[in-house]
């Protein structure tokens, strides 16, 4: 899998945009950029994923650039549940591949 | 959905004893993985199954590692003998091939081996 770059640490305020980047210069054509988040003491969870368009859901916006080298991350109104561990992962989406963690961003969101 | 269920969350045990943690994976799912956490480590992959066959197991760290999946809705990960560096969490996720590839992961259980 193609390595991932992101800051080890972001504050933000709570009810304002979290925008957490993420750099992947070496992605693969066929690789997908995923977002899991890791709160305190949970197991991670799934955000969000794209290949190279832009992608929404209920919990967040993925923003991929056109060469595909970077990605961010948009939690809308980012409240103090959002503190967490961010991991942005790119990987095939082959069958039954695993997900390569790296160290994340540590996300805090500030009241 | 209960989601995916480990079992025991919290285990305490003694170097030298065996050690064996369980996971039962979102019904449907057809693939699992076991991870283990630790502060110096990070997230780390053990092994996956998919069809309760292990694909990929090079993430195990020593022959005291073993983990099975007798059938879809089980899975163990047993430590034998345990040392204290094999304290940490460990995780179990489980996904269905095809939909993205969409990791669910368990609560955890946490490992004290003293």
């Amino acid at each position: 899998d193609a390595k991932t770059t992101q800051p080890p640490s972001m504050d933000c305020a709570e009810g304002r945009a979290a925008n957490l980047p993420c750099n992947h210069s070496t992605i693969s054509g066929n690789e997908y950029v995923y977002w899991y988040r890791q709160i305190h003491s949970q197991g991670p969870q799934y955000i969000i994923h794209g290949l190279k368009n832009n992608e929404t859901n209920e919990m967040a916006s993925l923003i991929i650039t056109e060469d595909r080298k970077s990605s961010t991350l948009i939690l809308p109104h980012a409240t103090l549940r959002d503190t967490a561990v961010y991991y942005c992962i790119v990987r095939v989406e082959a069958y039954g591949q695993n997900f390569v963690f790296g160290p994340g961003t540590r996300l805090s969101v500030l009241p | 959905d209960a989601g995916v269920i480990q079992s025991p969350r919290h285990e305490v045990t003694e170097m030298g004893q065996e050690v064996t943690l369980r996971c039962k994976p979102i019904s449907g799912h057809n693939s699992l993985f076991w991870y283990r956490q630790t502060m110096m480590r990070g997230l780390e992959l053990l092994i996956y199954f998919n069809n309760n066959v292990p694909i990929d197991d090079s993430g195990m760290p020593e022959d005291r590692f073993s983990a099975k999946m007798p059938n879809a809705s089980f899975s163990t990960l047993k430590i034998q003998p345990s040392e204290p560096r094999d304290s940490a969490v460990y995780f179990c996720a489980s996904s269905l091939s095809g939909r993205g590839g969409e990791q669910f992961f368990g609560p955890g259980t946490r490992l004290t081996v003293l």
